[in-house]
């Protein structure tokens, strides 16, 4: 069965500080990759996406992720977070062909001022 | 703002009880998903509506149902409410089941007593 483990539950960064999230998924087929981050109180925004081509993909609010294929990760980085980083981010997986996204458990960011 | 909006934003019910949480997809999605997010998890595929039709079923019960609409618009029905269906409800919608981005509305919070 697809699943996506999300290894760090809680976050706790002071601003400025580098941020790196970890995300493996287990799915020996083509993928699709996603990060979503949910402000408190708000919805699910798309942060950033793969599809295919260069495995380094750069989203909003200067997030980026890369793809190792050999790794099954898509780990989540940002070089200097703020304190409006403050969220729950989920890494969601969708298999070429299939009809939903397969959401990993979610890490909590909590940035320091 | 993705232009998915949902109805009710809250909902207390009684256990045994049956609920129907509504949703309005973006201008020209005609796909539109359900998941539920339990507190602490990341969102898990209830099913997928594709138009008109059901095309696509997580692991849940039968006691969830749901219709699409010729606008697109879509409903999920819940009998036998079960404490354990207190979760976030979200919708989301896509272009078509050959898209892979989803548009997340803001939810609706369902607390089962």
């Amino acid at each position: 069965a697809q699943s996506v483990s999300q290894h760090n539950h809680h976050v706790i960064l002071s601003e400025a500080a580098s941020l790196e999230l970890g995300c493996n998924y287990s799915y020996g087929g083509t993928v699709n990759l996603f990060w979503y981050v949910q402000y408190p109180g708000q919805h699910l925004q798309l942060l950033l996406k793969y599809f295919s081509g260069d495995p380094l993909v750069k989203g909003i609010k200067g997030f980026e992720a890369e793809f190792i294929k050999s790794k099954f990760s898509f780990n989540l980085r940002k070089p200097s977070v703020q304190w409006s980083d403050t969220a729950e981010y989920f890494c969601a997986v969708m298999p070429t062909g299939a009809n939903n996204l397969f959401f990993g458990t979610g890490t909590r960011l909590t940035v320091i001022p | 703002e993705t232009g998915v909006t949902q109805s009710p934003t809250h909902l207390i019910k009684t256990r045994g009880q049956q609920v129907t949480l509504r949703c309005s997809s973006q201008s020209g999605h005609n796909t539109v998903s359900w998941y539920q997010q339990a507190l602490g998890q990341g969102p898990q595929f209830i099913f997928q509506y594709y138009r008109e039709e059901e095309n696509g079923r997580g692991n849940f019960p039968p006691r969830f149902s749901g219709l699409q609409f010729p606008n697109y618009s879509s409903e999920l029905n819940v009998n036998a409410l079960e404490l354990d269906d207190s979760a976030l409800y979200l919708c989301a919608s896509r272009t078509g089941t050959d898209s892979y981005e989803q548009y997340f509305g803001p939810g609706t919070r369902l607390t089962v007593t």
